[in-house]
């Protein structure tokens, strides 16, 4: 049974490029959230998608939008990269949106230069 | 304001010794507490998830509670390895379709 998987590992981008990163959630999961992850500070909400729909969003600007596929899988945008946008960004995937059981999947290091 | 504190930010504990790392929260309404396991550069693991009924969980050496009332939390790692060294991120759950809300985390170096 895999966990949630994501790609890449780590990317490296430039200021003013965009970026997508890719999430798969675990086998039997409908709901995936996208979270940034800044150096020695707790995940922050991004978004959550649940059928196809984005469902909840927190406090990030348009440059950050996502896309949820008919096989439940995710995709994570970032247009016009900031230096501040460099995180560990995670996906997490749940049955639901109730977010009780979330799984994390091992996370995309971006690094923006 | 839902926020979650923990302490302390950092510590270090020789090899088989025990820690408490504590977590409050101003999560309302509540509806659970989890706490997740985080190595460098990774993703969250979870250890242990309590809703409003539930004051103690164990999963192997690692024991939380949960006081609901005071809204405290913490979580106790008996008899430390040196595998135990990680971030620890006490997650609050409120109810209805919200997003988690998730504290910084406890780096814990676990020496020998």
């Amino acid at each position: 049974d895999a966990g949630v998987t994501q790609s890449p590992t780590h990317l490296i981008k430039t200021r003013g490029q965009q970026v997508t990163l890719r999430c798969s959630p675990k086998s039997g999961h409908d709901t995936v959230s996208w979270y940034q992850q800044a150096l020695g500070q707790g995940p922050q909400f991004i978004f959550q998608y649940y059928e196809e729909e984005e469902r909840q969003r927190g406090n990030f600007p348009d440059r950050f939008s996502g896309h949820q596929f008919p096989n439940y899988s995710s995709e994570l945008n970032v247009n016009a990269l900031l230096l501040g946008d460099s995180a560990l960004y995670l996906c997490a995937s749940s049955f639901g949106t109730n977010n009780y059981e979330q799984y994390f999947g091992p996370g995309t290091r971006l690094t923006v230069t | 304001k839902n926020q979650v504190e923990q302490s302390p930010q950092s510590l270090i504990i020789l090899e088989g010794k025990n820690c408490t790392l504590q977590c409050n929260y101003t999560v309302s309404p509540f509806s659970n507490l989890r706490w997740y396991k985080q190595d460098t550069g990774r993703g969250p693991v979870s250890l242990t998830i309590m809703t409003f009924s539930e004051n103690t969980k164990s999963n192997g050496r690692y024991t939380a509670t949960l006081d609901a009332d005071t809204k405290q939390s913490s979580l106790h790692i008996t008899a430390s390895q040196l595998s135990d060294s990680a971030s620890y991120i006490c997650v609050v759950s409120a109810s209805g379709n919200t997003p988690l809300v998730f504290g910084k985390g406890t780096r814990l170096s676990v020496i020998a």
